[in-house]
């Protein structure tokens, strides 16, 4: 099935470590999007590309960063996790005005 | 600007009884709106939509919505309830045409009491 993959579903990091989650999608779809979501809250887009064009959230920290290679991969750069930075960091695509598709998610703890 | 307001952060119900979780939006142009439903430690998944057409939308597991210009709400409904259902329930909004931010809800936390 045509599905978005988060790899690791759990990463511990430490406070000031840097991080990288990762992200794939066989759907070919053309904007991949970050979330980041903190407990029993709504998810907060960091940040999407549409096709190549990189568009970051205005309140998204510079400790994020961003990469996408190619269609298929992006990924999510943690510069140096503080223990605020402790969610689920969510992926998602979509196909122009169609609805998200996500993946299962990261949980990052930060030590 | 567009928003959504999901009243009640935690909705309890008892099995087999009817399900409504509330939705009111703001939106400048007639918006689409989408029901997500999202189980502990899983991502988000699309449980329906609203674009245009048909006001009252069915979706999986035996959800539906009807979109209300006159109230600006989309409220979700399931006539009855059972415990696989307990979850949390996002609702969103986008401007129709291109590509347009989605904009969520707070999520409204389903308890199915057996």
């Amino acid at each position: 099935d045509a599905m978005v993959i988060q790899n690791p579903r759990y990463q511990v990091t430490q406070f000031g470590k840097p991080v990288t989650l990762s992200c794939s999608q066989t759907l070919n779809h053309n904007v991949m999007y970050w979330y980041q979501q903190k407990s029993s809250q709504a998810p907060k887009l960091l940040f999407h590309y549409y096709d190549k064009d990189f568009n970051n959230e205005a309140d998204t920290p510079d400790n994020f960063q961003s990469r996408r290679p190619n269609t298929s991969f992006c990924f999510l750069d943690i510069r140096s996790p503080g223990l605020g930075d402790a969610a689920m960091y969510l992926c998602a695509t979509s196909l122009e005005n169609s609805p998200l598709h996500f993946g299962n998610g990261t949980r990052l703890t930060v030590t | 600007a567009q928003s959504v307001t999901q009243l009640g952060s935690h909705v309890s119900v008892s099995e087999g009884a009817l399900v409504l979780l509330r939705c009111n939006y703001s939106s400048s142009v007639p918006p689409y709106l989408f029901w997500y439903v999202q189980y502990p430690n899983q991502g988000l998944q699309l449980l329906l939509k609203y674009t245009t057409g048909a006001t009252l939308v069915k979706g999986i597991n035996g959800f539906e919505a009807e979109f209300k210009k006159s109230e600006t709400s989309f409220h979700l409904t399931k006539p009855s309830a059972h415990m696989s259902d307990a979850a949390e329930y996002f609702c969103a909004v986008r401007r129709p045409g291109g590509y347009q931010k989605v904009t969520f809800g707070t999520g409204t936390k389903l308890q199915v009491i057996p």
